[in-house]
């Protein structure tokens, strides 16, 4: 059972549209962590967030945590082909960090 | 300055057998986590490991185990390999705790296969 669930397992847009990837639990993290996976490698952090409310824009992707750090959300906005991978949540808690299941994101031009 | 290293790459094993992984961190990196990645699983914490001692542990069992050395360079053991081992393990190096907010650089991972 995943302590991080995240929806949708599988995305699959046309370039230009926009998408959000949500990451719930029943459990409050010190912190929670956006990674994106590309295939053949490992993934790589996107962001970090700390506050509960808290937003933070990195160019197209916004990334939001919940009020309460129990959960939070990625929007792209106008993706593009190079937005294509894994999206992986982690939550951070007494030490460790346990990670979602991810969110495939496939951006066809 | 050079990444998460992990040998080998891709390996394939018999059931029974043990395998061992290899990790070198990020230079000047103190703490390594290992993940087992699966597509059904996601990825699953093993175990991290800061100067040199297990801080963390994941809920494996027994036959899973790892070790670091004085220049933090980590393996991890499997031992008595089961078809359900079958994955991809990945290392990461963080400078600090990585189970804190820090950043967790990842390696690409060493590809297991067991048949």
């Amino acid at each position: 059972t995943q302590l991080l669930e995240q929806s949708p397992q599988f995305l699959s847009i046309q370039e230009g549209e926009n998408l959000t990837v949500y990451c719930n639990s029943s459990s409050v993290f010190s912190s929670l962590q956006w990674y994106r996976q590309e295939p053949g490698e490992g993934p790589v952090l996107l962001v970090t967030v700390v506050t509960g409310g808290e937003v933070k824009k990195l160019k197209r992707l916004t990334f939001q945590f919940g009020d309460a750090r129990k959960d939070s959300s990625l929007h792209i906005t106008a993706a593009q082909p190079g937005d294509t991978g894994l999206y992986l949540c982690a939550g951070a808690n007494w030490g460790k960090l346990q990670f979602g299941a991810g969110t495939q994101v496939v951006v066809t031009p | 300055k050079a990444g998460v290293t992990q040998t080998p790459r891709y390996l394939i094993k018999t059931r029974g057998q043990q395998v061992t992984l290899s990790c070198s961190p990020i230079s000047g990196h103190r703490s390594v986590s290992w993940y087992q990645q699966t597509p059904g699983q996601g990825l699953q914490f093993l175990f991290e490991y800061f100067s040199e001692t297990q801080r963390n542990k994941g809920n494996f069992p027994g036959r899973f185990s790892g070790r670091q050395f004085s220049n933090s360079r980590s393996e991890m053991n499997v031992s008595t390999l089961e078809l359900g081992d079958s994955a991809l393990y990945l290392c990461a190096s963080s400078p600090g705790r990585g189970g804190n907010t820090g950043e967790l650089f990842f390696g690409e991972g060493s590809r297991l296969t067991v048949l």
